[in-house]
């Protein structure tokens, strides 16, 4: 049963860098794309990127010029950095797996299992 | 990007009754469609990927339909432990979106 835990700091002054790590355990990152997702307090679901087990990684338009996400694959982590935040970026940050279906498009299955979620707070 | 609308936003129902919750793409994305369930302060749990394929350990109330660009989440026989908010989301191309929600809520 493959679960992911994350942790990082959970307030960040604007302007500075949110950083998120997502641990991998029970499972292998073959054949999987590794997503973070995030949510506004009291709002939906926000898709910020995804990263597959050979690194490369793709952004959400809107984030792209501040992210960045990293695989670690011999520690079976992945991470999150966020530059130049807001308090627009407060949010619950979350990390899941997909099941890649076909490639060179990728083509994913849902997003399953989920990490349990990080509340990051933008604010001086 | 591919837009992703639910309707309705929220919908009051009671214990046993049959809920359809929809969901439309912008653009056709073949099955590439999941179905999410979401409780206060915990994260999404995936309910059916694929259009109509159902988790593992999903109760067989829950089902989905539809391909290319309309979709239906259906309950057939909703529980106490089913009022949630639900979300649909398409995993066709990047951004990877979601629908805005759908809220159940008791009558």
């Amino acid at each position: 049963q493959v679960q992911l835990q994350q942790w990082g700091a959970g307030l960040v002054k604007p302007s500075e860098t949110l950083s998120l790590t997502c641990a991998v355990y029970g499972g292998s990152f073959t054949g999987y794309s590794w997503n973070w997702i995030r949510q506004p307090p009291g709002k939906g679901l926000e898709w910020i990127g995804e990263i597959d087990h050979s690194g490369s990684a793709t952004y959400n338009p809107s984030l792209k010029s501040r992210l960045t996400i990293s695989l670690d694959s011999s520690r079976s982590q992945v991470s999150l950095n966020l530059s130049s935040v807001t308090a627009a970026d407060t949010a619950v940050y979350y990390c899941a797996r997909a099941y890649v279906v076909a490639v060179p498009i990728i083509r994913l299955w849902g997003f399953d299992p989920w990490g349990q979620g990080t509340l990051v707070t933008v604010s001086s | 990007d591919i837009q992703m609308t639910q309707s309705p936003s929220s919908l009051a129902a009671s214990v046993g009754d049959r809920v359809a919750i929809t969901c439309r793409a912008s653009q056709s994305i073949s099955n590439y469609l999941n179905w999410y369930q979401q409780k206060p302060g915990k994260a999404p749990n995936l309910l059916i990927y694929a259009a109509s394929s159902l988790k593992s350990g999903v109760p067989s109330r829950f089902s989905g339909s539809g391909s290319g660009t309309d979709f239906t989440l259906t309950i057939s026989s909703l529980q106490p432990e089913d009022f949630a908010t639900y979300y649909c989301q398409q995993t066709y191309s990047p951004p990877r979106t979601f629908g805005q929600g759908t809220k159940v809520e008791i009558k």
